[in-house]
C-alpha cells in the first residue's frame, strides 16, 4: 500500500517548456487535490477532483489544467512554464467525512 | 470568505510545552484539522476535532476548541527535538471535501 506517489520528484524547465505532473493513489478514494506550496503563503489549491470525471477550480487555478485519467490518477499539466510556477507540488486525495487528506511526497519544480 | 490564521514561528526547549495558536473565520467549519510538515516531506495528518467538540486528547497532542472565538490551539506535551518541523491548522466546511490552509507555524525545539 504506497499511498500517493508523486513524479517526477524534482524538475527543472526552462520558461516556455510544457510538462505534466502525475498522481496516482491506491487507496480507492474518490476526492484528489493538486496544491502549491510557496515560502509564506502555506498550501494554495489549484485544482481538486471531487469524483471521477469531475474537476473543478481551487484558489490558484490559471496557468495549469488537470485530467482524472480514473479513479487513481490525477495528473496536472503546466502548457507554458512561468517563473512564477516555481514551486513545490503536492498531491492529495481523500475519501469521506471527516475528509483527512493524505499527501504525496511533492515535486519541487523550478522554471528558469 | 474563509481564511485561516496562525503565528509563522515558536521556539521551544526540549521538554517544554509547546502551544500553538489558529483562528479561523468561517463559522460553518465541520472539522479542523491539524498536520505536521517535516523537512522535504509532504503534510501528515496529526489530529483532528469536530467542531462540536471543545477538547480531544491524544498522547501527548492536546487540541482545544473555542467556537465562539474561532480560535483553535495544539498543544504539545513534552516537547521533543523529532517534534521541529512545519504545523499547519486547516478547516473544512460543511459539506465540501476541499481544506482551507493556514500558512502554518515552524516549531524549532532546542535541546
Amino acid at each position: 500500500n504506497a499511498g500517493v506517489t508523486q513524479t517526477p520528484k524534482f524538475q527543472v524547465l526552462k520558461t516556455g517548456q510544457s510538462m505534466t505532473l502525475q498522481c496516482a493513489q491506491d487507496m480507492n478514494h474518490n476526492s484528489m487535490y493538486w496544491y502549491r506550496q510557496d515560502p509564506g503563503m502555506g498550501l494554495r489549491l489549484i485544482y481538486y477532483s471531487a469524483s471521477e470525471g469531475t474537476t473543478d477550480k481551487g484558489e490558484v487555478p490559471n496557468g495549469y489544467n488537470v485530467s482524472r485519467l480514473n479513479k487513481r490518477e490525477f495528473s496536472l499539466r503546466l502548457e507554458s512554464a512561468a517563473p512564477s510556477q516555481t514551486s513545490v507540488y503536492f498531491c492529495a486525495s481523500t475519501d469521506r467525512s471527516p475528509y483527512e487528506q493524505y499527501f504525496g511526497p511533492g515535486t519541487r519544480l523550478t522554471v528558469t | 470568505g474563509e481564511d485561516v490564521e496562525q503565528s509563522l514561528f515558536l521556539s521551544v526547549r526540549e521538554g517544554d510545552s509547546s502551544v500553538i495558536n489558529c483562528t479561523y473565520t468561517d463559522s460553518s467549519s465541520t472539522y479542523l484539522y491539524w498536520y505536521k510538515q517535516e523537512p522535504g516531506a509532504g503534510l501528515q495528518l496529526l489530529t483532528y476535532i469536530f467542531s462540536n467538540m471543545d477538547m480531544k486528547q491524544d498522547q501527548r497532542l492536546t487540541v482545544l476548541l473555542n467556537k465562539k472565538d474561532k480560535h483553535l490551539s495544539l498543544r504539545i506535551a513534552d516537547t521533543q527535538t523529532g517534534d521541529s518541523a512545519i504545523y499547519f491548522c486547516a478547516e473544512s466546511l460543511t459539506g465540501y471535501s476541499t481544506l482551507t490552509f493556514g500558512k502554518g507555524t515552524m516549531l524549532l525545539v532546542s535541546p
